[in-house]
């Protein structure tokens, strides 16, 4: 099983500011086969990024993934106020799917 | 499209949970997706549960493989989720959702709240 290890588990930033996100992957995983949500309190899993670097649907540029083998980042350029929320790292390369236990974005 | 999960909100320890997650439209029996349960206790993070493709072929969570059955209702267009003998470390939101076969969770219910007690 593929354990991804997300840093930090809390982030407290401020309106405006530059927020990065890391997940670590206990082996390599594909680029093709990794993705990132978003889950703001009371509501669903949001697909961000998938394939490392792909913005779902709607996803505004300020978010931005990269990374390859073990390391992924996500990255929100200018963290806004709807941006406040908790951030899963997955990969889709392996059974059985994994989750990272997520990185909270709060207002610092 | 929206999926949507159905079941009881309140199981007995040791009983069995049953869900169903009815899927909206023509894509069920789509080539190429799968359909998943996950599930999300209370203040955690997603667990994978396992995944179905429409043909019947599973993939389950080993943490979870020897309670877990997932199966397929095409002529209904739904999948549903046995879980048994839950205790109340099986409390959780779960979630139905879609996937391909190398892709990423892009479509989710709403959430279904199961609370384990007696």
């Amino acid at each position: 099983e593929i354990l991804l290890t997300q840093s930090p588990a809390t982030l407290s930033v401020s309106p405006g500011e530059r927020a990065i996100l890391s997940c670590r992957a206990s082996q390599s995983v594909s680029s093709s086969q990794f993705a990132w949500y978003q889950q703001k309190p009371g509501q669903t899993p949001r697909l961000l990024i998938y394939a490392t670097s792909t913005r779902a649907t709607g996803i505004p540029d300020r978010f931005s993934g990269s990374g390859s083998g073990t390391d992924f980042t996500l990255t929100i350029s200018s963290l806004q106020s709807e941006d406040f929320a908790v951030y899963y790292c997955h990969q889709y390369n392996f059974w059985p799917r994994t989750f990272g236990l997520g990185t909270k974005v709060e207002i610092k | 499209l929206q999926l949507q999960e159905s079941g009881p909100g309140l199981v007995k320890p040791s009983e069995t949970l049953s869900l169903i997650c009815t899927v909206p439209g023509g894509s069920f029996n789509s080539s190429g997706y799968y359909w998943a349960w996950i599930r999300q206790a209370p203040g955690k993070g997603l667990e994978w549960i396992g995944s179905i493709y429409y043909s019947g072929s599973t993939f389950y969570n080993p943490s979870l493989k020897s309670r877990v059955r997932i199966s397929v209702d095409m002529s209904k267009t739904q999948f549903s989720l046995r879980l048994t003998y839950v205790t109340a470390a099986d409390t959780s939101l779960y979630y139905c959702v879609r996937h391909r076969s190398l892709g990423p969770f892009d479509m989710w219910g709403q959430g279904t709240r199961v609370t384990v007690s007696s």
